[in-house]
């Protein structure tokens, strides 16, 4: 595609469940990045993702974040049992080198 | 670890006016890059302007330039000529040069706002 699509865009959730978000990034983007931005914040660093490996997860919040990307394209972050504080704007952003990358719309999580 | 920090929570500007938003930096590493990003009011991030530490020569794309200043670990962002459009959060963010774990730092951003 000609940039990186994040689904859902929104996202309502009751506290305790389960929910997946999707980041389909530019065809051939070896680079895969998931971060988390709280309302009039700067986005905070998830998790990376060099094809189908994941590199660094150390900016996972918690051990009820997931992150795969199986094939080496589309990503999914996984968030079991939301909490409150999981309430934020999701970003995926991919990149084929050490460019600043290309960022999606994010996915905008709210938590009840 | 690497920091970002932006002093400036809000900046206002007038239309044709000129801006610079600050941006300071801490990190032990040599090699780097540093970016601009403009995200306007419920969309996306975009890329403003990059620059590499090993060049000395400030980045500049269009109206846009940098005050770059390796020893000072400073980075500013100048927006020259603003128009209506520049309107949006402007954030700073590092990034090494390492092969891996390349991720950006960003900073907590500066609101600027555009008068006409």
């Amino acid at each position: 595609g000609a940039g990186v699509s994040q689904s859902p865009r929104y996202k309502v959730a009751k506290r305790g469940q389960d929910v997946a978000l999707r980041c389909d990034p530019i065809s051939g983007h070896v680079s895969l990045f998931w971060y988390q931005q709280a309302l009039g914040q700067g986005p905070e660093f998830l998790t990376y993702f060099q094809n189908e490996a994941q590199l660094d997860k150390s900016g996972l919040p918690s051990d009820r974040f997931f992150a795969e990307r199986p094939e080496g394209s589309v990503s999914t972050l996984k968030i079991q049992r939301t909490q409150q504080e999981d309430s934020a704007v999701y970003l995926c952003a991919s990149s084929l080198s050490l460019a600043g990358g290309l960022f999606g719309p994010g996915t905008r999580l709210l938590v009840l | 670890a690497q920091t970002v920090t932006q002093s400036q929570p809000e900046m206002s500007v007038q239309e044709a006016e000129t801006v610079t938003l600050s941006c300071t930096y801490d990190t032990s590493e040599s090699d780097y890059y540093l970016f601009w990003y403009k995200q306007p009011p419920s969309r996306q991030m975009i890329l403003v302007i990059r620059q590499e530490a090993y060049k000395q020569q400030n980045a500049t794309e269009n109206r846009f330039s940098v005050n770059f200043q390796k020893a000072a670990k400073s980075f500013s962002l100048k927006i020259s000529d603003s128009q209506l459009g520049d309107a949006a959060m402007y954030f700073c963010a590092y990034r090494s040069a390492r092969e891996y774990g390349n991720k950006l730092v960003f900073g907590a951003g500066t609101i600027l706002r555009v008068k006409s």
